[in-house]
């Protein structure tokens, strides 16, 4: 029962580089985010998608870009990598939103240097 | 601007008394509250949840109290575990979710 997978676990890049973190669930929900955790920051929202094609922008959406092209996948892509999105990446899946549970991926570690 | 808030980073209890988790929020159209647990170098699990239309909920140790009048979340856990120690987010939904920052407990064997 694999839920979210993230992969990958830990990645560090130079300053410039782009990259795609990847998320996938095995649930069949229909509401699939991404969040990144900072020190004093809790966890806030990228982007977020409630369904195959459609994709909107969370709190803090500069620099990532994402797609939602099957039911199972959500991508998040970092286009030019800097340090401030040194950060852990979590991706969390959910039916539809209303009174219903996130679930989250164990998180992707990236460092920018 | 936060619309979640955890005031306490951190909360040391002894082991066996009750760990009280304190949460604000300031959107009167949430309407689901949750509750996240999260280990170091894993990712939040779900703990508990209460519906906008209760003011309690109970599952074993853990209990949430909800007070619209006040937008104010809480969890009791008793007795308190050292297996409890973690981060803990309250988080609240309407059309997203939106997460506190985060209260540090420390239960002391």
């Amino acid at each position: 029962n694999a839920g979210v997978t993230q992969t990958p676990k830990f990645q560090v890049l130079k300053t410039g580089q782009s990259m795609t973190l990847q998320c996938a669930q095995d649930m069949n929900h229909e509401y699939m985010s991404w969040y990144r955790q900072d020190p004093g920051m809790g966890l806030r929202l990228i982007h977020y998608s409630v369904g195959a094609g459609i994709t909107d922008q969370g709190e803090v959406p500069n620099g990532y870009n994402v797609s939602r092209s099957t039911t199972e996948d959500f991508p998040l892509r970092l286009l030019s990598a800097a340090p401030s999105q040194t950060s852990v990446y979590f991706c969390a899946s959910s039916y539809p939103i209303t009174q219903n549970i996130q679930y989250f991926g164990a998180g992707t570690r990236l460092s920018v240097l | 601007d936060q619309q979640v808030k955890q005031n306490s980073p951190s909360l040391s209890v002894q082991e066996g008394r009750i760990s009280i988790l304190n949460c604000d929020y300031t959107n009167s159209m949430f309407d689901y509250f949750l509750w996240y647990k999260k280990y170091p170098a894993e990712g939040p699990t779900f703990l508990i949840s209460i519906s906008s239309i209760k003011d309690k909920n109970e599952d074993g140790r853990f209990t949430v109290f909800l007070n619209k009048s006040a937008k104010h979340l809480s969890l009791h856990i008793v007795p308190s575990q050292p297996g409890d120690s973690a981060v803990y987010f309250c988080a609240a939904s309407s059309n997203q979710f939106y997460f506190g920052t985060g209260t540090s407990l420390t239960v002391i064997p």
